[in-house]
């Protein structure tokens, strides 16, 4: 099946750092992936939904300039969040569709971001 | 804007037996698919069974089910046999047909008692 791999699995920083969390889809190409957050007990909210080559379309309410993403080929995507402060303690999802199955979304194992 | 509806914040269920999570959404579209995911406390997120709305027919994936009322827009989820390693959470998601973006609902915490 396909999988997709997300790295860190879990980070923690400084405030006022930038982290970088790496979704990578192995064994397949990813036209479109998408990025979530979830807080302790709660839903996954969408943040993001970029498609590689195109700059990324962010959900209203969510900073462009502080959740920076990057999808720079069909395999790789990276969210970047910058000068990080303790409100940005989440974990962070991500998922990829498949080229000629868009109707699945496969998910990354998620990234625990903790900021001191 | 899509949304997703999930009244049942926790449910309870005896190991063995059956038990329905309810799910409604709101849409304008014609085109897009309905899922049910697990998340167990790992928090991969696990697909569990998924409808496509020009489907009339229920789909089913070994012990568990959905009723998909399309004209109500209502999804359940009805799980039989509960087994213990069924306790998770249930999210129901929708996507839409037309851009792609998956909507979760609050999620149900299920808990299977022995």
């Amino acid at each position: 099946g396909a999988v997709v791999s997300q790295h860190p699995s879990w980070v923690i920083c400084k405030s006022g750092t930038s982290v970088k969390i790496e979704c990578r889809s192995l064994d397949f190409q990813a036209t479109t992936m998408f990025w979530y957050r979830q807080f302790p007990k709660q839903s996954l909210m969408l943040m993001a939904t970029s498609n590689e080559g195109s700059k990324a379309t962010y959900e209203q309410g969510v900073e462009k300039d502080k959740f920076l993403i990057n999808h720079a080929s069909l395999t790789l995507s990276t969210l970047t969040v910058t000068s990080a402060h303790p409100e940005d303690s989440s974990f962070y999802i991500c998922s990829a569709s498949r080229q000629g199955a868009v109707e699945k979304l496969f998910f990354g194992s998620g990234t625990q971001l903790s900021v001191l | 804007a899509q949304t997703v509806t999930q009244s049942q914040p926790e449910m309870s269920v005896q190991e063995a037996e059956t038990v329905t999570l309810s799910c409604t959404y709101d849409t304008s579209e014609s085109d897009y698919y309905l899922f049910w995911y697990k998340q167990p406390p790992s928090r991969q997120m696990i697909l569990v069974i998924r409808q496509e709305a020009y489907k009339q027919q229920n789909a089913t994936e070994n012990r568990f089910s959905v009723n998909f009322q399309k004209a109500a827009k209502s999804f359940s989820l009805k799980i039989s046999d509960s087994q213990l390693g069924d306790a998770a959470m249930y999210f129901c998601a929708y996507r839409s047909g037309n851009n792609n973006d998956m909507r979760f609902g609050a999620g149900t915490r299920l808990t299977v008692k022995p």
